[in-house]
C-alpha cells in the first residue's frame, strides 16, 4: 500500500517562501508521476503541478513563475516551494501519485491526508 | 480552464437509499477522462472511479460512475453507514486538471 504524508512549516510569513516535503513509502518516486495540489478555505481543489520520474515537469500557469517541485529519490521523497507567498496562499496542500494520460494530465491513485500551511505574519 | 460544477451541493440520504452525484463540465470531456474522489474529515481523499467509470483498485460495486461528454454521474446504490463523505469529481482530458466544488453527502 503506497502511503504519501507531508511535512513542512504550518506558518509561514507574507513575501517569504513556503516549503513541503512528502515522504513516500511502499512505493518508489522513480515511478509513476507525483504532484502537489492544494485547497484554500472554502475554495476548490487546485493542482499545483507534478514531476515525473524522468525529470519532466509541468505547473499550473496561475503558478507556475512561483513554483519549482524537486526529489530526493535516495530518500524517497520529493518537495514543493513556492516564493513570495501572500494571505491568498494559505490553503490545506496534499501530495499525491499521478498516472498520466498524457503529460500533466492525469488522475491521482493515492494522496497524502494533507496539511494546513497559513500564511500570516 | 475547464470548469466543473457539482450538484447538489449537499444531499441527505439515509443508509440503505441510492445516491446519485452529477458533475457537469463546461466543455466536452474526451475520452471520458474524468475521476470521483471520496474524502472524509481528516483522511486522505480516496480515488473511486477514473475513466468516468471503472472502479479503482478495492472500491465497493455499489460504487458505479456513468456519463460522458459533459455530464457525468457517480451513484451510489445502497449506502452504508461509511459512505457518507464530500465526494469530488475531476477532469484530466486538459491541463492544467481541475476539481469540482465538491458534494456533502450527510445522514439524514
Amino acid at each position: 500500500q503506497v502511503h504519501l504524508q507531508e511535512s513542512g512549516p504550518r506558518l509561514v510569513k507574507p513575501s517569504e517562501t513556503l516549503s513541503l516535503t512528502c515522504i513516500v513509502s511502499g512505493g518508489s518516486v522513480s515511478r509513476y508521476y507525483w504532484s502537489w495540489i492544494r485547497q484554500p478555505p472554502g475554495k476548490r481543489l487546485e493542482w499545483i503541478g507534478y514531476f515525473s520520474y524522468n525529470g519532466d515537469t509541468n505547473y499550473n500557469p496561475s503558478l507556475k513563475s512561483r513554483v519549482t517541485m524537486s526529489v530526493d529519490v535516495s530518500k524517497n521523497q520529493f518537495s514543493l516551494t513556492l516564493n513570495s507567498v501572500s494571505a491568498a496562499d494559505t490553503a490545506v496542500y496534499s501530495c499525491a501519485r499521478g498516472r498520466t494520460v498524457g503529460g500533466p494530465r492525469g488522475y491521482f491513485d493515492y494522496w497524502g491526508q494533507g496539511t494546513l500551511v497559513t500564511v500570516s505574519s | 480552464e475547464i470548469v466543473l460544477t457539482q450538484s447538489p451541493g449537499t444531499l441527505s440520504l439515509s443508509p440503505g437509499e441510492r445516491a446519485t452525484l452529477s458533475c457537469r463540465a463546461s466543455q466536452s470531456v474526451s475520452n471520458n477522462y474524468l475521476a470521483w474522489f471520496q474524502q472524509k474529515p481528516g483522511q486522505a481523499p480516496r480515488l473511486l472511479i477514473y475513466g468516468a467509470s471503472t472502479r479503482a483498485t478495492g472500491i465497493p460495486d455499489r460504487f458505479s460512475g456513468s456519463g460522458s461528454g459533459t455530464d457525468f454521474t457517480l451513484t451510489i446504490s445502497r449506502l452504508e453507514p461509511e459512505d457518507f463523505a464530500v465526494y469530488y469529481c475531476q477532469q484530466y482530458c486538459y491541463s492544467p486538471v481541475t476539481f469540482g466544488q465538491g458534494t456533502r453527502l450527510e445522514i439524514k
